[in-house]
């Protein structure tokens, strides 16, 4: 169902940039990536989302390449408290769907 | 000022009883959904609302049975509650169907049947 992979785990030094990429190969023209990330067992929050353009708010910044076949979500300076279960998400407009694939898991390490 | 809550925060039952979980969000949201995410924490969508009419039922078991009775309101009633539906089980609402906006969730019922 979902139409994203991820590495099932990532590591990053507290106070570095982290980088979270996301394969999204046959995603389609008018379907936008979403990042949510999930903290121990609290409910998915959103982060950031995008169609083709890159994106950033207070959170993070979200790079889609030209082709839109992957994107990388950026935590400029990461805290330990980033650390959680990151997902990356496209949308499925036909029936509004949201799929979450198995996400990554980042430790930030102190 | 929780966006989408969620009551009860911990349900324990035991097999073959009947239990109800509610949600409500207070951000104008046309359409609300319910997600389970099992023990091996993959998230699933288990159906969607809106405005107080179906428009997603996933492959989810009669014995479930999503009840809204405003657009602010989607419950989730199951009847003869199974050991395979241990779960948390998650509330989410977003503004409609055919914009970008994105899903709101709340924090989550943790089902534990015995």
């Amino acid at each position: 169902d979902a139409k994203t992979t991820q590495p099932t785990s990532m590591d990053c030094a507290e106070g570095r940039a982290a980088n979270l990429p996301c394969n999204h190969s046959t995603i389609s023209g008018n379907e936008y990536v979403y990042w949510y990330r999930q903290i121990h067992s609290q409910g998915p929050q959103y982060i950031i989302h995008g169609l083709k353009n890159n994106e950033t708010n207070e959170m993070a910044s979200l790079i889609i390449t030209e082709d839109r076949k992957s994107s990388t979500l950026i935590l400029p300076h990461a805290t330990l408290r980033d650390t959680a279960v990151y997902y990356c998400i496209v949308r499925v407009f036909t029936g509004n769907q949201f799929y979450f694939g198995t996400g990554t898991s980042l430790t930030v390490i102190p | 000022d929780t966006a989408v809550s969620q009551t009860p925060k911990y349900l324990v039952t035991q097999m073959g009883n009947d239990k109800s979980i509610k949600c409500e969000q207070n951000l104008g949201h046309d359409t609300m959904y319910w997600y389970k995410q099992d023990s091996k924490k993959f998230l699933k969508i288990m159906f969607s609302y809106n405005n107080k009419e179906l428009i997603i039922n996933e492959t989810v078991p009669n014995r479930f049975s999503p009840k809204s009775p405003d657009k602010a309101h989607l419950n989730l009633h199951i009847n003869s509650l199974e050991l395979g539906d241990s779960a948390v089980y998650f509330c989410a609402s977003s503004r409609g169907t055919v914009d970008n906006s994105p899903l709101h969730f709340g924090n989550g019922t943790r089902l534990t049947v015995t």
